[in-house]
């Protein structure tokens, strides 16, 4: 079964902070994303890679960073924390666009 | 904008009856339409997906109408159960395109 893990599952950080969230696939998957999930907006796409040294901008990039340094893993970089980047995070990875995505069990970040 | 569209954004229904869960989208090249369901505190799974070569897509209880002609699709979910009681999210992508498009979330609640 595809495996995504992320870490940490929860990080309190304080506002103008460094915050890293890390992921690991084991399904040798090309594509890993990065979502985030909030109240009334569903999953957004923030950064997306295709391979090993490749990061993409999603839908909503602003304030995120993202560093794919191997295919197993792609990290996601908040420079300067702010409490709007309060939300849940969750890492997948895919084959390809048009099959399953595999998600994480999430990370809760509070920006305080 | 957002690309795919659900409704309603939360949707109680008896056990035993049929829950329907809409989803419209607005790019006529999406060709594969997932829909993931995400119990509380778990991440968002697989649980069934439709591409465009058929216009419906059944299993078990729960069924696919696609609608190619005005962008719309439908999960139905007969016989519903306590434990069907999750979040669904439609979600769209083509075959040559970057990553899944996700809606905001149709929240069942199934009352014994």
């Amino acid at each position: 079964e595809a495996a995504v893990t992320q870490s940490p599952r929860n990080k309190v950080a304080v506002t103008g902070g460094k915050v890293t969230l890390s992921c690991n696939q084991t399904n040798n998957h090309n594509n890993m994303y990065w979502y985030r999930q909030d109240t009334g907006h569903g999953l957004r796409l923030i950064h997306y890679s295709y391979g090993a040294g490749s990061t993409e901008k999603g839908d909503i990039p602003d304030g995120y960073k993202a560093s794919r340094p191997s295919q197993e893993n792609f990290s996601l970089i908040l420079e300067l924390a702010t409490p709007s980047q309060t939300s849940v995070y969750f890492c997948a990875s895919g084959d390809v666009p048009n099959t399953e995505v595999f998600f994480g069990k999430g990370t809760r970040l509070t920006v305080v | 904008q957002q690309q795919v569209r659900q409704s309603p954004q939360s949707l109680t229904v008896w056990e035993g009856e049929t829950a329907i869960l809409n989803c419209s989208y607005e790019d006529s090249t999406f060709d594969y339409f997932p829909w993931y369901w995400q119990f509380p505190r778990e991440s968002p799974a697989l649980l069934i997906a439709i591409r465009p070569v058929s216009n419906k897509k059944e299993d078990g209880r729960f069924t696919i109408f696609f609608n190619k002609r005005e962008k719309k699709l439908s999960l139905h979910i007969t016989d519903s159960q306590p434990g069907d009681s999750a979040t669904y999210f439609c979600a769209a992508s083509a075959n040559s395109g970057t990553y899944q498009r996700f809606g905001t979330g149709t929240k069942l609640q199934v009352v014994p």
